[in-house]
């Protein structure tokens, strides 16, 4: 069965070091791979997309990688910030032809201590 | 700025009431969702449309209707409210899609409803 699945457990460091997180995912041929932060008590935001022909997508402190042949994706911040603590979601489309349908992994808690 | 809007931020109502949640968009996007979302289950698709009285089931459409008869709004309706539909309700709007996952989805703040 198709499966995306995130790192549960919270993940906690120490300001100015480098989280990454992660994404995997089973039975699924993702054309492109999203990436979202949400912030308690509210709707998900939309931070980066990599297409499966880019190895890797940069914004400012964040960095995103995409391995079709592991079926996974990597999230980094760097120099990660207190404001950084988050959940982040990873989210593809299970499919061709279902008009724009994501389905999003249960978040992995990102925790930055000052 | 994209936005997203949802008609109430928090609601209480009762087992056995009828409950309208409405979502507004100011994007002119063609899809629109509802998901739910509870601790440990992760967003969970209810419904979507993609056009003006088009709808599709999600993965858990039971004891929801939804309704979009104007581009820009999308109502989720509980027919009868039971306390298992007590959750965080969020909206969302995406251009028309290739189906290859490349268009983001806009989100609203969500709507947290407790059946009592």
């Amino acid at each position: 069965s198709q499966k995306i699945e995130q790192n549960s457990e919270a993940l906690n460091i120490q300001e100015g070091k480098t989280a990454t997180l992660t994404c995997n995912y089973t039975n699924y041929s993702p054309a492109y791979l999203q990436w979202y932060r949400q912030d308690p008590g509210r709707g998900p935001v939309f931070l980066l997309l990599i297409r499966e022909n880019e190895k890797e997508k940069r914004k400012e402190r964040l960095k995103v990688t995409f391995d079709t042949t592991l079926k996974q994706s990597l999230f980094h911040i760097t120099a990660s910030q207190p404001a950084d603590s988050a959940t982040y979601l990873c989210a593809l489309a299970p499919g061709s032809g279902n008009t724009g349908k994501l389905i999003f992994g249960q978040g992995t808690t990102l925790q930055v201590k000052p | 700025d994209v936005k997203v809007t949802q008609s109430s931020r928090y609601l209480v109502k009762r087992t056995g009431e009828k409950v309208f949640l409405e979502c507004v968009q100011d994007m002119d996007h063609e899809n629109m969702f509802w998901y739910r979302q509870d601790p440990g289950l992760g967003l969970r698709l209810i419904y979507f449309s993609y056009d003006v009285k088009m709808k599709e089931k999600g993965d858990i459409p039971e004891g929801y209707s939804v309704s979009r008869e104007k581009k820009e709004r999308f109502s989720l309706i509980l027919e009868s409210a039971s306390t298992n539909q007590t959750s965080m309700y969020l909206c969302a709007s995406s251009l028309w899609s290739t189906g290859q996952g490349g268009e983001t989805q806009y989100f609203g703040p969500g709507t947290r409803l407790l059946v009592l």
